[in-house]
């Protein structure tokens, strides 16, 4: 199994480009969500998806959307970056019983915008 | 709302020295407590939980910590160092419905040779 996989590993991107990050996941989780890593900032949750078809908004949603049309996989798009975007992308994902807040990670996408 | 405040942001041991890292939450409920570890370049790598039962709980790579509802901390130890558990060590709480985790900001582990 390879876990959870996130596409690209790294990206720059100049201010006002488009572009989607692809997380995908192989262990048939129903939860699947994304944070945002800046240095003193911890983890922060950008949106996550209780199951295919639904997306919800986390703590820092704004200039972000998701889309989870198949269960395996969770997309996050940045319609016009801003270099305020410049951040490190990880996904994860969880059971939804059993327990259901051990989340897994993907290696993470850094992404730069210039 | 749910928080954890991870007080130390940078913690330096000599190799072989014992180590503690705190960590403390809020939550109205029993809390579901984790410890994560993240390499430099790395995602994050779970090394031990809380869900009930025994308030002291073991992990991998030698890690322990313990639960103290009186306290609210979950305290991440180890007796003895290893250069190699350099990294920065996150607690997270989780609780409620939506199965979502709060982070802390980390602690940075430097390990002196």
């Amino acid at each position: 199994n390879a876990g959870v996989t996130q596409t690209p590993k790294f990206r720059v991107l100049k201010t006002g480009q488009s572009m989607t990050l692809l997380c995908a996941q192989d262990m048939n989780h129903e939860y699947m969500y994304w944070y945002r890593q800046d240095p003193g900032m911890g983890l922060r949750l950008i949106h996550y998806s209780v199951g295919e078809g639904t997306t919800a908004k986390g703590e820092v949603p704004d200039g972000y959307n998701v889309s989870r049309l198949k269960k395996q996989n969770f997309l996050l798009g940045l319609e016009s970056a801003a270099p305020s975007q410049t951040s490190v992308y990880f996904c994860a994902s969880s059971y939804d019983r059993g327990e259901p807040y051990e989340q897994y990670f993907g290696p993470g996408t850094r992404l730069t915008v210039t | 709302a749910q928080s954890v405040t991870q007080p130390d942001i940078h913690i330096t041991v000599s190799e072989g020295a014992s180590l503690e890292l705190r960590c403390n939450y809020s939550y109205g409920a029993t809390p579901y407590l984790f410890w994560y570890v993240q390499s430099p370049g790395q995602g994050l790598q779970l090394l031990l939980k809380y869900f009930s039962g025994d308030t002291l709980v073991q992990g991998i790579k030698g890690f322990e910590a313990e639960f103290k509802r009186s306290q609210s901390s979950f305290n991440l130890r180890k007796p003895s160092v290893h250069w190699s558990d350099a990294a920065e060590y996150f607690c997270a709480v989780g609780g409620g419905s939506n199965y979502k985790l709060t982070f802390g900001k980390g602690t940075l582990l430097t390990v002196n040779p």
